[in-house]
Order: structure tokens, then sequence, then C-alpha cells
């Protein structure tokens, strides 16, 4: 399977703790976006990178999240002392540059903070 | 601010009933609408990709249509496998994420057999 891949799938974590999560993209794609959706929303963008670039940040993205994607490869998405507000499910996505702005989920992770 | 309306929110029908899904968007620039599937507990998965209005793309029973200022997804004698979420979005040149989605907040379909 070459599609988007997320680690873990599901996360229950206690109020306070900390979290990362982890995507590997589609290997030819250079862009990598991360969303959060909450039950019966559609998803909502956070931040995106091309190749190692954090090139765009939502305003959704509190200063307790950050993101990573060290060498334009896998990315990390790390929240500190999560909060109830943060459970959801946090999508990852990644697309090629300079072709159609198509881009391609993965299956997300889904976090339980209680 | 780039905004995307569904309807209906929820929709039922019987198998082979055809039908249509709406989308109504507002950007500044459309870069491009998209459609996507998602069932429950899984991410979305990709059907469409539209850029200007009067493009039509179909893809087995689904077709989807765009004007400047909305979209359709039609359906066209569904089976019990169609029964999901479809999610519409849009990408805008000025946009709250210049290459992230808008997305709206989906139809849940529902195909009886």
């Amino acid at each position: 399977d070459t599609g988007v891949s997320q680690d873990p799938r599901h996360k229950i974590t206690k109020r306070g703790q900390n979290v990362t999560f982890r995507c590997d993209p589609i290997s030819e794609h250079n862009r990598l976006y991360w969303y959060r959706q909450t039950l019966g929303q559609g998803p909502e963008f956070l931040t995106y990178f091309q190749n190692e670039a954090q090139l765009e940040k939502s305003r959704l993205l509190s200063d307790r999240f950050s993101a990573e994607r060290p060498k334009g490869s896998f990315s990390t998405l790390e929240i500190q002392r999560t909060e109830q507000g943060d459970s959801a499910m946090y999508l990852c996505a990644s697309s090629r540059a300079g072709t159609s702005n198509e881009q391609f989920f993965g299956p997300g992770t889904r976090l339980t903070v209680l | 601010e780039d905004q995307v309306t569904q309807s209906p929110e929820a929709l039922r029908l019987q198998e082979g009933e055809s039908s249509s899904l709406n989308c109504s968007y507002t950007v500044s620039g459309l870069r491009g609408l998209f459609w996507y599937r998602q069932d429950p507990g899984k991410g979305p998965e990709f059907l469409f990709t539209l850029y200007s209005a009067g493009e039509e793309k179909e893809k087995e029973r689904l077709k989807a249509t765009l004007t400047k200022k909305e979209s359709f997804l039609h359906i066209t004698a569904p089976k019990p496998e169609d029964s999901a979420t479809y999610l519409c979005a849009v990408q805008s040149y000025s946009g709250g994420g210049a290459d992230g989605l808008t997305f709206g907040k989906g139809t849940h379909l529902i195909i009886q057999p």
C-alpha cells in the first residue's frame, strides 16, 4: 500500500499530557498537510509543509501545537498539555506541488483526552 | 474568508433512486473545488477536482458539475455501497490557508436496499 499512513490510529490520554502523532506521505509527494476533524464537521486546516518548510499555519493552531517535517519526509504533530477540547480526528494529507492540487488523506489518528 | 455550505445535511434514498447533493461556496478566487467521500472512522477519499464553471467529471454512478457559485454531485441509480458522507471543499488564492482546503460539513447519504 503506497497511500498516506498515520500512526497511531487511536490515542487515549489524560488531560495535561503531551501526545505526538506521525504521518508518512505518499513517497513522491512534497506537500504535506494536517487537518483536524470533530464529529459532524468537515476537516479543518491546521498547517502545511512544502518539503521541510512549514509554509502556513491556521489560527486554529495554538501555541500548544507544533509540527515538524525533518528532511521533507515524514511529519510529526505534537500537542502539549492536552485539553478535552483537543479530542478529535487528526488527519494528514499529501499532494505533489505543480499538479492539480489534489490532496490524498490518510486514515487519521483518533485522539481522546480524558 | 472562504465559506462552503452543503445541503442537505442528510439524505436517505432507496436503492436506484437518483438524486443530487449541493455545495454552495464563497471564495475570493477559486483554485479548485474538490469532492471527497468519507466512510465512518476513515479519512476522506478523493473523488473529483473541478476548476472552472461548466466543467463536469464522472466516475461510475457519480457526476460532479460546477457553476460560479455552486457544485452538484449527482448520484445515478445508487447502491447501498454508495452510503457515506460526501464532503465538498474549496481551495482559493487567498483563503484561510493558501494551500489548505476549506471543507463543508458534508452530506450524510444512506442508500436503503
